[in-house]
């Protein structure tokens, strides 16, 4: 599975859009990009993945661009629930996930 | 539809001795992955089990073990426990274990003195 590099920590203010990068260089062709996020003493929640398209979903979407290297993910309006630690995976056809340091996302009220 | 149970929530015990985590998964799901949590090291994968098999181990030592009943109902154990082992772990579930989504429990915190 792919290598991810994210920022180690990102803010933004209350109903603002956040969009959190991802950088994923080395990805191949069968790996898909996952999102996952975890408040502090949760377990991981799924948020979103996608292998090439743009995808959407009640919670964010997820832009990864053209030659797949890197992705983002936008929190469309973000509230202060959704201060947490966002992870950004690449996965094949693996049974675990590879979790880096993710970003750390501070919404400001 | 219930979630990814873990029992229990909390857990003391003292160096030398084992101890035994227990996770349900939801309802369907055959797979079943634990993860150990900690603030140097970070989410590292443990171990992944789908139909009582075990598929796939991350670079622990032996003293992690771990297994699965017919029923998906998955328990890990750790024996001779160290200072290190200090950690919360976490349990996810998946239909089949592979390229779809998974879905975690609130893991057990496990302190070892």
């Amino acid at each position: 599975d792919a290598k991810t590099t994210q920022p180690p920590s990102m803010d933004c203010a209350e109903g603002r859009a956040a969009n959190l990068p991802c950088n994923h260089s080395t990805i191949s062709g069968n790996e898909y990009v996952y999102w996952y996020r975890q408040i502090h003493s949760q377990g991981p929640q799924y948020i979103i993945h996608g292998l090439k398209n743009n995808e959407t979903n009640e919670m964010a979407s997820l832009i990864i661009t053209e030659d797949r290297k890197s992705s983002t993910l936008i929190l469309p309006h973000a509230t202060l629930r959704d201060t947490a630690v966002y992870y950004c995976i690449v996965r094949g056809s693996s049974y675990k996930l590879i979790f880096g340091s993710g970003t750390r996302l501070l919404v400001r009220p | 539809k219930a979630g990814v149970t873990q029992t229990p929530r909390y857990l003391i015990k003292t160096r030398g001795q084992q101890v035994t985590l227990s996770c349900s998964p939801i309802s369907g799901h055959r797979s079943v992955s634990w993860y150990q949590q900690t603030p140097g090291q970070g989410l590292q994968f443990l171990f992944e089990y789908f139909s009582e098999t075990q598929r796939n181990k991350g670079n622990f030592p032996g003293r992690f073990s771990g297994r699965q009943f017919s029923n998906s109902r998955s328990e890990m154990n750790v024996s001779t426990l160290e200072l290190g082992d200090s950690a919360l772990y976490l349990c996810a579930s998946s239909t089949t274990g592979i390229n779809e989504k998974l879905f975690f429990g609130s893991g057990t915190q496990l302190s070892v003195l």
